[in-house]
């Protein structure tokens, strides 16, 4: 079956830093995605979504870049602070599926350092 | 904002007691999901609802039903709770597109 992943596991960051997560997904029918920031005990928090009609969205302090040729997501978090630290994971919706459906990536940790 | 809330933070439970989770949501959602999050494993969906009354099975519905009476409520209910159902409960909602969740139920089967 066709999911969503992640290059890489973790990524450690110093204060002030950029920073950048991948996510590779293989359905090419996808049309919506979602990055998602969920901090130790808490549920995921919805941070910036893009649909396929677009390759780049920007929201505070974050931005997202899509692209679909190489099927792939990446979420750019400027001046990273300490409070960013969490794991963050990518979602897409499979094209079409119905009732709001989404497949989930494993997840990326990014530990900020002070 | 979306709100959506759900009734305990932490939940104790017995070997083969029965289990009601509770989870509202403020935003007229149409969808509303129950997932279980472990580590390793990631989010996995155990049911959805598309409709007051109208529930589908996710990829992991064993041991596990639910309910929908209201719009804005879905409940999931472990009927004989087990110590493999110790995890992450999360309940999320959404209209069409992307989902809101629910701040999570730590759920213990002793």
């Amino acid at each position: 079956g066709e999911s969503v992943g992640l290059h890489l596991p973790t990524l450690s960051v110093q204060e002030g830093d950029n920073s950048i997560i991948n996510c590779a997904y293989s359905n090419s029918a996808s049309d919506y995605f979602i990055w998602y920031k969920q901090e130790s005990g808490k549920g995921p928090q919805f941070i910036i979504d893009i649909r396929s009609n677009m390759d780049k969205r920007q929201g505070q302090r974050v931005t997202v870049l899509l692209n679909k040729t190489v099927k792939h997501l990446s979420l750019q978090i400027a001046a990273t602070q300490p409070g960013d630290s969490a794991v963050y994971f990518c979602a897409e919706n499979g094209g079409g599926t119905s009732y709001g459906k989404l497949t989930f990536g494993q997840g990326t940790i990014l530990t900020v350092h002070p | 904002d979306v709100k959506v809330t759900q009734s305990s933070r932490y939940l104790v439970k017995r070997t083969g007691e029965k289990v009601f989770l509770e989870c509202v949501q403020d935003m007229d959602h149409e969808n509303m999901f129950w997932y279980r999050q472990d580590p390793g494993l990631g989010l996995r969906l155990i049911y959805f609802s598309y409709d007051v009354k109208m529930k589908e099975k996710g990829d992991i519905p064993e041991g596990y039903s639910v309910s929908r009476e209201k719009k804005e409520r879905f409940s999931l209910i472990l009927e004989s709770a087990s110590t493999n159902q110790t995890s992450m409960y999360l309940c999320a909602s959404s209209f069409r597109a992307g989902q809101y969740f629910g701040p999570g139920t730590r759920l213990t089967v002793t």
